[in-house]
């Protein structure tokens, strides 16, 4: 199986910026994920990363070692309504999603 | 609106029952997924059907079952319900089942099994 880590709960203030930590072990890689999810709601897909590197999306961006097993979710220019989990989720051999527990993040005004 | 039924939103169920959580699509996708999702634990896959016809067993599929008989519905069962099953229920579809496997949530089913 998958061993997904990354922080449980984190706090930062509107219009700063915030990283989410993700690393992994797992057999065999085909891509790293993030989604997001507000309270009470589905998860919504965020980005992919499949190759080493930085993907950038408007405000958040997300980036890629595979030789390290991490990833992060930069949030950048933080509004209210980013307050959510955000889950880091990887692809192995089969192709099948596994979750990590999830980062939370509440944005003070 | 395209996207993913649930059905239903919440349901509160005596433990022993037989209980079964409605899925469907309208978005023409080959594959779906059943997770649950707890506190701590994040979405865990219990079955996923790559193509109408087809199921396969995730990572928690002890106690619960499956059928694709087509390719917008995905109904998951339970056949005896235990209080362990207390969660909350995804189901999900993707147009691919490998590479960029974008998932598409639906709104989720509240299960309590007392």
């Amino acid at each position: 199986g998958q061993n997904i880590d990354q922080p449980t709960e984190m706090t930062a203030t509107e219009g700063a910026i915030v990283q989410i930590n993700c690393t992994y072990q797992t057999s065999g890689f085909n891509g790293l994920f993030w989604y997001q999810q507000h309270a009470g709601e589905a998860p919504t897909f965020l980005s992919y990363n499949v190759l080493d590197g930085l993907e950038e999306k408007g405000r958040f961006s997300s980036f890629l070692s595979r030789s390290k097993g991490y990833s992060y979710l930069l949030l950048k220019e933080l509004q209210m309504k980013d307050s959510a989990s955000y889950l880091c989720a990887v692809t192995a051999d089969d192709y099948k999603l596994s979750f990590g527990a999830g980062t939370t993040v509440t944005v003070r005004a | 609106i395209a996207g993913i039924t649930q059905a239903p939103t919440s349901q509160i169920l005596a433990a022993g029952r037989r209980m079964t959580l409605r899925c469907t699509q309208d978005m023409r996708h080959n594959a779906m997924y059943w997770y649950r999702q707890d506190l701590g634990l994040g979405l865990r896959l219990i079955h996923y059907s790559n193509t109408a016809g087809t199921t396969g067993k995730g990572e928690v599929p002890d106690g619960y079952s499956v059928s694709r008989a087509n390719t917008d519905d995905f109904p998951l069962t339970l056949a005896s319900a235990v209080p362990s099953q207390t969660s909350v229920y995804f189901c999900a579809s993707s147009d691919s089942t490998g590479g960029a496997n974008v998932l598409t949530f639906g709104a989720g089913s509240r299960l309590t099994v007392l």
